[in-house]
């Protein structure tokens, strides 16, 4: 599975727009770019997933770089209890189903 | 059921000691997956399961851990002769298809807390 490079933390206003970006700098063609976060003490939470167009639902977007090999969560009105550990995971198509998680962005949305 | 549950959700045991971990997955869920995870660290695959049939075990740690899923639906997760190295939340987390799709969202459990004294 690819590497995924995260900055380790970020603070936000709440209100405000979060952007979180990722650097998969070796990922290949087949795989895809996942995000999951982690709210506190709870299990880890799907938000949404990519592979090289950009992708929005109602929890955020997901922009890829045309190179793929970087790509920003977007949550555009984050709120307080969007303060979690984001999980930037890309993913090998065919291959093995496990998650590989990182050590992730750990978000925190300011009143 | 609503969601994957784990029990129980805390055990203290002590070294040396055996203990089983269960997950009961999303009901129709095929595949379903342990993780471990440490304090301030992301969640690390030990596991994982399709049907009943153990497709991966490259994750666990050594011969201590073994996981069952004899049914297909409830799994447990074991460890023998516990060390104090094993303290750690171990999750589990189950999926509705076999097949690698880039739909194949992973549903998490709470998570049992051990803690082995």
């Amino acid at each position: 599975d690819a590497k995924t490079t995260q900055p380790t933390s970020m603070d936000c206003a709440e209100g405000r727009a979060a952007n979180l970006p990722c650097n998969h700098s070796t990922i290949s063609g087949n795989e895809y770019v996942y995000w999951y976060r982690q709210i506190h003490s709870q299990g880890p939470q799907y938000i949404i997933h990519g592979l090289k167009n950009n992708e929005t639902n109602e929890m955020a977007s997901l922009i890829i770089t045309e190179d793929r090999k970087s790509s920003t969560l977007i949550l555009p009105h984050a709120t307080l209890r969007d303060t979690a550990v984001y999980y930037c995971i890309v993913r090998v198509f065919g291959g093995a189903q496990k998650l590989v998680f990182g050590q992730g962005t750990r978000l925190t949305i300011n009143p | 059921g609503a969601g994957v549950s784990q029990s129980p959700r805390y055990k203290v045991t002590k070294r040396g000691q055996d203990v089983a971990l269960r997950c009961d997955p999303i009901s129709g869920h095929v595949s379903l997956y342990w993780y471990r995870q440490a304090l301030g660290q992301g969640p690390e695959f030990l596991t994982y399961f399709n049907y009943e049939a153990q497709q991966d075990k490259s994750g666990l740690p050594n011969d201590r851990f073994s996981a069952e899923r004899p049914e297909g639906s409830i799994s447990t997760l074991t460890i023998q002769r516990t060390e104090q190295r094993d303290s750690a939340m171990y999750r589990c987390a189950s999926s509705r298809t076999t097949v690698i799709r880039s739909t194949d969202t992973q549903y998490f459990g709470p998570g049992t807390r051990l803690t082995v004294l």
